[in-house]
């Protein structure tokens, strides 16, 4: 069974400074994809950016890049320029071609002024 | 429509009621999926369909648990006989086609039972 793991329950950054969020994965399929969603305090589930395994360039969405480690079954997310609106709990997901994601236990993400 | 809909936003129930979860998806959108997430945790999966089929039900946690989607456009969860631990938000969400990799998700429904 697939499992995904983040390790950091919580973690600041201040404002315009750059974070790295963490989260490895296990799987023995070749074929997946990997999601980090943002939920603010609103508890809504914002897609942040998306990676497809079997493609080596780490996927990048403005301020937002992952590093994406096949091999090591891992997949960071980094938040560069960070502003005070990407507080939030932010989930690593691992989706398989049926399209089932399976999430991680969340990362608290708090941005300060 | 221009999201995935869900209703009613909240839900509160007393113990031994039935429940429906209602979940309209993007126009058009072949995959549903619908998710449980307890507070401060992430989503966990309960079962999704591919047009009105229902392709996984593995994650439904017990027989009180059902879905339905029966012209492939708006499902229905139902929870039976409830009881406090089904307390959580409900989210469902959609995707295009069952080969698209985005879902994308409503807003949930905070369902609480007393």
């Amino acid at each position: 069974a697939q499992t995904v793991t983040q390790s950091q329950p919580e973690m600041s950054v201040q404002e315009a400074e750059t974070v790295t969020l963490s989260c490895t994965y296990d799987t023995s399929e070749n074929n997946y994809y990997l999601f980090w969603y943002k939920q603010p305090p609103s508890r809504q589930m914002i897609l942040v950016i998306r990676q497809e395994a079997y493609k080596q360039q780490n996927a990048t969405e403005n301020r937002f890049s992952v590093n994406f480690q096949k091999a090591a079954k891992s997949f960071s997310l980094k938040i560069s320029d960070s502003q005070l609106g990407d507080t939030a709990m932010y989930f690593c997901a691992f989706m398989r071609r049926t399209g089932k994601l399976i999430f991680g236990q969340g990362t608290t993400l708090q941005v300060k002024p | 429509g221009a999201g995935v809909s869900q209703s009613p936003r909240y839900k509160v129930t007393k113990r031994g009621q039935d429940v429906a979860l209602r979940c309209d998806p993007i126009s058009g959108h072949v995959s549903l999926y619908w998710y449980r997430q307890a507070l401060g945790q992430g989503p966990e999966f309960l079962t999704y369909f591919n047009y009105e089929a229902q392709q996984d039900k593995s994650g439904l946690p017990n027989d009180r648990f059902s879905a339905e989607r029966p012209e492939g456009s708006i499902s229905t969860l139902t929870i039976q006989r409830t009881e406090q631990r089904d307390s959580a938000m409900y989210r469902c969400a959609s995707r295009s086609t069952a080969l698209t990799d985005t879902q994308y998700f409503g807003p949930g429904t905070r369902l609480t039972v007393l």
